[in-house]
């Protein structure tokens, strides 16, 4: 099992572009979750997901948006890009049901300029 | 707002010691919680779970819990140098996940 991907790795952009962070997992898991952690900071909750086609928002959702079509993918859409959003993502991924134990992508580091 | 307080450290233990982590969370209602570890520039790995009041134990590792006090902890034993890294708390609440800013700890060879 690969676990958690997330691509890209790294990723430079301009204020006002947009991207997507691509996140799957093949574990079979329920519950998918996209965080971001700033330096010297704990991880903030941006939206998460108990199952395909349902999302919800966590602690940090203003400027991005996701979806999940499938059991597997929950990618992340930045619109308009802005230097606040400079940030280290995560994306974790849990079974759910009683299990809640998460377990986490490799991170995409993102700077906005 | 739900919190959750580590002491940031950093915290220095000699190789072979006994390290101890704390935490605290303000969500009287909270039922889970784990313990992460974070090496420099990667993500973070699950150590433990802990759902009950009292103790667990996992090789090297125990957590502690005390409800009452809205109190987890984690003890690291016979620590090693590569122990060495930041220790995330984490509580749920509703669907939801709460991280504390981490303890960075030192095992000095």
């Amino acid at each position: 099992n690969a676990g958690v991907t997330q691509t890209p790795k790294f990723r430079i952009l301009k204020i006002g572009q947009s991207m997507t962070l691509q996140c799957a997992q093949d574990m079979n898991h329920n519950y998918m979750y996209w965080y971001r952690q700033d330096p010297g900071m704990g991880l903030k909750l941006i939206y998460y997901s108990v199952g395909a086609g349902i999302t919800d928002k966590g602690e940090v959702p203003n400027g991005y948006n996701v979806s999940r079509s499938t059991t597997e993918d929950f990618p992340l859409r930045l619109e308009l890009a802005a230097p606040s959003q400079t940030s280290v993502y995560f994306c974790a991924s849990s079974y759910g049901q009683g299990t809640y134990e998460q377990y986490f992508g490799p991170g995409t580091r993102l700077t906005v300029t | 707002q739900k919190e959750v307080e580590q002491n940031s450290g950093p915290l220095s233990v000699p190789e072979g010691a006994i390290a101890s982590l704390n935490c605290t969370y303000s969500d009287r209602g909270s039922q889970s919680f784990f313990w992460y570890r974070q090496y420099s520039g990667k993500s973070p790995e699950l150590i433990m779970s802990i759902y009950s009041n009292g103790d667990k134990e996992d090789g090297r590792f125990t957590a502690q819990l005390n409800k009452a006090s809205q109190y987890v902890s984690l003890l690291i034993r016979d620590s090693q140098p590569s122990d060495s890294a930041t220790y995330l708390c984490a509580v749920k609440g509703g669907n939801q996940f709460y991280f504390g800013t981490g303890t960075s700890l030192t095992v000095i060879p």
